[in-house]
């Protein structure tokens, strides 16, 4: 079981927009401003696309957005294009031994 | 540029020990930590550890201490992921990840990625 819960999958046609949220604790998510979130293409390694719950580092399309709210972080991701078909996991730090954990992840469907 | 380069695939028998490796290129390697995260068939990402290189300081996720030992040796900026005793649950690809900044707690950097496959 992951410390992090996301829906496993969420779906969007072209041009839509949709949201991934990531539920934690006061303990990781809802204790810092510590949130990322990485995109996952099938056979490839993570790609950080969100870090600090809102920030994107240089060369991410500004389509994609972070938020939190409580113990709930959120990813959106605006304009849906084919292109952003992947897995999507979010992390944050904790103050458990590991010091990061990561959500289950979310797959995302562009129809 | 930023590098970390990870050894190739291994095919290993149950019970057999292993070690994969991680080198970091293009940074002072002992100035960021390194993270190892674990991916199983077809499951989602696991942090399993990380570790400092400066000092070997380590921290291992509570589901897998003991099971793998985490270790670097900064005269070449390499990094470890050691098993004395291979399971076929140990199959899975394993990334080695290390910080954008010293101080920041997100992974910029990922190895490649070594592919674990372990028969029973």
């Amino acid at each position: 079981q992951s410390a992090l819960t996301q829906p496993a999958s969420v779906s969007g046609s072209p041009g839509q927009s949709i949201t991934i949220s990531c539920t934690g604790t006061n303990s990781d998510v809802g204790g810092y401003n510590y949130v990322s979130w990485y995109q996952q293409h099938p056979g490839k390694a993570p790609k950080v696309i969100i870090y600090d719950v809102r920030n994107r580092p240089s060369g991410v399309s500004n389509r994609f957005s972070g938020s939190k709210s409580g113990n709930t972080a959120s990813l959106t991701i605006s304009g849906l294009q084919a292109e952003d078909e992947a897995n999507y996991y979010c992390s944050s730090y904790t103050t458990t031994d590991t010091l990061w954990v990561f959500g289950g992840g979310t797959k995302l469907t562009v129809l | 540029e930023v590098q970390l380069a990870q050894s190739g695939a291994e095919v290993k028998k149950a019970g057999e020990s292993l070690t994969i490796s991680c080198k970091g290129s293009g940074y002072i390697f002992t100035n960021y930590w390194i993270g190892w995260v674990r991916q199983m068939p077809g499951k989602g990402l696991e942090w399993m550890g990380i570790i400092y290189p400066h000092d070997s300081h380590t921290r291992y996720s509570p589901s897998l201490q003991g099971q793998v030992t985490i270790s670097a040796d900064k005269s070449i900026s390499t990094a470890y992921l050691q098993w004395n005793s291979l399971k076929a649950s140990d199959t899975a690809m394993y990334y080695c990840a290390r910080p954008y900044g010293s101080g920041d707690f997100f992974m910029s950097y990922w190895g490649q990625g070594t592919l674990v496959t372990v028969s029973s």
